[in-house]
């Protein structure tokens, strides 16, 4: 299957810094990603749906102005928590589908984010 | 809108078979997908059938889809302490995927 790259793997920031996850499909292109937060022994929630070159579409109760998402190539989607704080501690998994309604999507390894 | 549920827990004996439910509630969902998580790991694609086929088997793995139950479900063979950890069925709408709650999974030696 299709690589997908999610970088950092983990990472640990002070409350009311902003912290960038890169979520990169390494051999197609991806017209659409996806980014899922995952809480302790939970499902995965998707948080919001990004196309290459317009705005990111956000699930109900998602602050959009909280987490930022910039896609802005067929091969790179980032996702910038802003003015972090404990709660938003997470996993946070992407995912990028091939170009075309129903093609098969595939997931990056995640990032942990810890705010202390 | 969508909705994914699978059961919260299965515990079986080593050497069993281990079956994993899902249902889903949205009958456009072109690809239907098992994953595994590990405890502190990403997700790992475990295998995925086309809404077309009624069956798929992977070695150890076979996996059941009946459309008109809108029923999934994961059969693993011989299933090893390895197997623990928690998997997840995911859906396929035209653009977006929905994740089911989830199957602890717990191998008992």
């Amino acid at each position: 299957g299709a690589v997908v790259s999610q970088h950092p793997s983990w990472v640990i920031c002070k409350s009311g810094t902003s912290v960038k996850i890169e979520c990169r499909s390494l051999d197609f292109q991806a017209t659409t990603m996806f980014w899922y937060r995952q809480f302790p022994k939970q499902s995965l929630m998707l948080m919001a749906t990004s196309n290459e070159g317009s705005k990111a579409t956000y699930e109900q109760g998602v602050e959009k102005d909280k987490f930022l998402i910039n896609h802005a190539s067929l091969t790179l989607s980032t996702l910038t928590v802003t003015s972090a704080h404990p709660e938003d501690s997470s996993f946070y998994i992407c995912s990028a589908r091939k170009q075309g309604p129903n093609t098969e999507a595939f997931f990056g390894q995640g990032t942990r984010l810890t705010v202390v | 809108g969508e909705d994914v549920e699978q059961s919260l827990f299965l515990s079986v004996r080593e050497g069993d078979s281990s079956v994993i439910n899902c249902t889903y509630t949205d009958s456009s969902s072109t690809y239907l997908y098992w994953y595994k998580q590990e405890p502190g790991a990403g997700l790992q694609l475990l295998t995925y059938i086309f809404s077309n086929m009624d069956m798929k088997q992977d070695q150890r793995l076979t996996v059941l889809l009946n459309k008109k139950d809108k029923h999934l479900s994961l059969r693993i063979a011989d299933t090893q302490t390895g197997d623990s950890a928690i998997y997840f069925c995911a859906v396929s709408g035209t653009y977006k995927y929905i994740f089911g709650t989830g199957t602890r999974l717990k191998v008992l030696a």
